[in-house]
């Protein structure tokens, strides 16, 4: 079985540019979150979605957002892009969002802004 | 807020010392899962406890979920150079499903 699959797994941008990171979740699951991980703040969770909806969303502002897909993939969007969004930013899936079942994550997408 | 609170941030041993992470929530927990992350890795389930005062071992590792739900520990004995990482716990909450609540995490050194 696959496990999740990130792309791009590294990506550079400069300030004012916009991005969109994918995730292809484990066949099956139909729950995708997304985390911002940086050294000093650990995993700051950004939103889940379940079938195609926005279940869950963590406190970031409107520039990130997110979507998924009838397959179940994902991609998550940042605009106008600061200094302060270079980041790891880590997908995790789920069979159904978390809850009694562990999250599988992806090796994530590495993102410098400069 | 931080919702889960974790702690110690950082801990440095000596390989053969123990190690012992710990955390709390401000709320009752419907499970608590603790992960590891290797060094430019990605974090890796280790575990799932769900209830009240449940205690998991695996091998040198030892888990455990506090009677009231809202505290939880890991327990490495005899640590070795391959225990090296950061170990995060998640809480889950009933009223938000799909959501894992994660503590900052503890980043361990072993010293050989």
């Amino acid at each position: 079985k696959a496990g999740v699959t990130q792309t791009p797994r590294y990506l550079i941008k400069t300030r004012g540019q916009q991005v969109t990171l994918s995730c292809s979740p484990i066949s099956g699951h139909r729950s995708v979150s997304w985390y911002q991980q940086t050294p000093g703040q650990g995993l700051q969770f950004l939103f889940e979605y379940f079938s195609e909806t926005q279940r869950n969303k963590g406190n970031f502002p409107g520039r990130f957002s997110g979507r998924q897909f009838s397959n179940s993939r994902s991609e998550m969007n940042v605009s106008t892009l600061e200094l302060g969004d270079s980041a790891l930013y880590l997908c995790a899936s789920s069979p159904q969002g978390a809850l009694n079942t562990e999250a599988f994550f992806g090796q994530g997408t590495r993102l410098t802004v400069v | 807020g931080q919702q889960v609170m974790q702690i110690p941030q950082y801990q440095h041993v000596q390989e053969g010392e123990d190690f012992t992470t710990y955390c709390n929530s401000s709320t009752t927990l419907s499970n608590i899962q603790w992960y590891k992350q290797r060094p430019g890795g990605h974090p890796v389930f280790l575990i799932q406890l769900v209830k009240s005062g449940e205690v998991k071992k695996q091998k040198r590792l030892t888990f455990q979920f506090g009677e009231a739900k809202k505290n939880s520990s890991l327990h490495i004995t005899a640590t070795q150079t391959t225990d090296v990482g950061t170990y995060f716990c998640a809480g889950t909450r009933g009223s938000t499903l799909g959501r894992l609540y994660f503590g900052r995490g503890t980043q361990l050194t072993v010293w050989p």
